[in-house]
C-alpha cells in the first residue's frame, strides 16, 4: 500500500453520463496529480495541484474537470466523455513545496474507466 | 527534462540479478535519475533515485556512470513478482512547480522459472 487510495477501482459509463473519480492521500503531502494511461501508451500527465492550486493543465479537454478541495483529496469530474477516453486513470501525490518539486511521487492503484 | 532510452524488453531467471540499463546522454547537472516500475494494471511504484552517487535500498541498487550519461538498475535476486515494466525517468530537481514525471515506454522485464 502506498498511502494513496482511489475510488472507484472500475467504472463503466455512457457518453452522456456524469461521474467523478476520487483520490485520497494519507501521506501528509501537498502536491497531487492526475495521469492517464491508455492501452499500449505511456502514462500522460493531465493535471498538477500544489498546495491546492492548479499548476499544470496538460492541454486536457474540458470534459475532464479536476477539483482539489484540500491537500488530501483530489477529484476528476467526468462529463460527456468519448470512447477514446477509456483508460486507466492514476492519481499520485508528493511532498510538494512552495519553492518547487524534486521529490518522489507515490501512486494510487488507479481507476479503470470504460466509456461506452 | 532529458530523454531516456531503455531496451523494450528483457528476460531474467528467477534468483538471478536483473540488470536494467538506461541511457540518458543529454542529462543536465541538476537532473536526478528516477526508477519506477508498474506491475500489470497497477499504479507505478517508486523504486529508487539518485543524482550522481550509487544508491541502494531494500528494493534495488542504482549505479550511475561517472559521466552520468547512463545508469543501471539492479534487482539483486529477481523473483516472479518482479515481472513488470520498469521506467527510467530523468527529472530536474526544482522546477518552480510541483514535480512532473514524464514516462516513456520503459523496459518490460519478464522473470522466468
Amino acid at each position: 500500500e502506498t498511502g494513496v487510495t482511489q475510488t472507484p477501482r472500475h467504472l463503466v459509463m455512457g457518453m452522456t453520463n456524469k461521474k467523478s473519480l476520487k483520490c485520497e492521500q494519507h501521506l501528509g503531502h501537498n502536491a497531487m496529480y492526475w495521469y492517464k494511461q491508455s492501452a499500449k501508451k505511456p502514462l500522460e500527465l493531465m493535471f498538477v495541484y500544489n498546495f491546492k492550486e492548479q499548476t499544470e493543465n496538460n492541454s486536457v479537454p474540458s470534459r475532464f474537470s479536476p477539483e482539489c478541495p484540500n491537500s488530501s483529496h483530489l477529484f476528476l469530474h467526468l462529463h460527456t466523455l468519448q470512447p477514446e477516453d477509456s483508460a486507466l486513470y492514476l492519481c499520485a501525490s508528493s511532498q510538494g513545496s512552495l519553492a518547487g518539486g524534486g521529490e518522489t511521487q507515490y501512486f494510487g492503484p488507479g481507476t479503470r474507466l470504460l466509456v461506452l | 527534462d532529458a530523454k531516456t532510452t531503455q531496451p523494450t524488453s528483457m528476460d531474467c531467471a528467477e534468483g538471478r540479478a536483473a540488470n536494467l540499463p538506461c541511457n540518458h546522454s543529454t542529462i543536465s547537472g541538476n537532473e536526478y535519475v528516477y526508477w519506477y516500475r508498474q506491475i500489470h494494471s497497477q499504479g507505478p511504484q517508486y523504486i529508487i533515485h539518485g543524482l550522481k552517487n550509487n544508491e541502494t535500498n531494500e528494493m534495488a541498487s542504482l549505479i550511475i556512470t561517472e559521466d552520468r550519461k547512463s545508469s543501471t538498475l539492479i534487482l539483486p535476486h529477481a523473483t516472479l513478482r518482479d515481472t513488470a515494466v520498469y521506467y527510467c525517468i530523468v527529472r530536474v530537481a526544482n522546477t518552480g512547480t510541483a514535480s512532473k514525471l514524464t514516462f516513456g515506454t520503459g523496459t518490460r522485464l519478464q522473470v522466468t522459472l
